[in-house]
């Protein structure tokens, strides 16, 4: 069964970091694009953060310099670093599967890993 | 920056054909990806490619696209069918983008 599995999400200071981790099975995960995708309570989805299978990245300007995403094929996961970070960072994050090459979109998701920036 | 718009809310009773639009400038030239996420789940691809529809996905559901504007429809709605659901692209610089979401109310 092709799974994603997020953790490190958790509460966390305004300024403080936190590294999220996502764990793949079911497929050959060095083959494919991967995001970060979080979406804050009661809002929509925003894209965050993605990598490729050559370990190029991509961020949002809202993410860019604060985030960094990184991947370890050799154990099928995927991260986001996580800097600085504001209360508007506040959201469950998601980790999603690219369907396709970059421009694509997102066919396999994760159940999300909530983080709180609060004091 | 770009931007995908798309209405707040859609309001359909069951068996009627609902119709959600995603506008944005880049359509033209990218493809659209359609997802739907339910309460307290993750989302859920429906359509891709604008117009394909993944395996598992009921026939109800299809997308087309004209111009700036992309649609998903779904005919004969079903109760399940009630969510919200979310447009997506990406521009030619690698970084990708959701519409706000459009809530789906089933009458």
């Amino acid at each position: 069964e092709v799974q994603l599995v997020e953790s490190g999400g958790g509460l966390v200071q305004p300024g403080g970091s936190l590294r999220l981790s996502c764990a793949a099975s079911g497929f050959t995960f060095s083959s494919y694009d991967m995001h970060w995708v979080r979406q804050a309570t009661g809002k929509g989805l925003e894209w965050v953060s993605a990598i490729g299978t050559a370990g190029d990245t991509y961020y949002p300007g809202s993410v860019k310099g604060r985030f960094t995403i990184s991947r370890e094929n050799a154990k099928n996961s995927l991260y986001l670093q996580m800097n600085s970070l504001r209360a508007g960072d506040t959201a469950v994050y998601y980790c999603a599967r690219a369907s396709g090459p970059q421009g694509g979109g997102m066919d396999v998701w994760g159940q999300g890993t909530t983080v709180t920036v609060s004091s | 920056s770009y931007e995908l718009t798309q209405p707040p809310s859609v309001s359909v009773s069951p068996g009627q054909t609902a119709r959600i639009t995603c506008s944005g400038d880049a359509l033209p030239k990218q493809y659209a990806y359609w997802y739907q996420q339910k309460p307290g789940q993750a989302p859920v691809l429906v359509i891709y490619k604008d117009s394909e529809r993944p395996s598992g996905i009921p026939e109800r559901f299809s997308g087309s696209s004209s111009g700036t504007t992309v649609t998903l429809t779904i005919s004969g709605v079903q109760a399940e069918d009630e969510a919200d659901y979310y447009c997506q692209s990406a521009d030619s610089s690698g970084t990708y983008k959701f519409g706000g979401g459009t809530k789906l109310t089933v009458l």
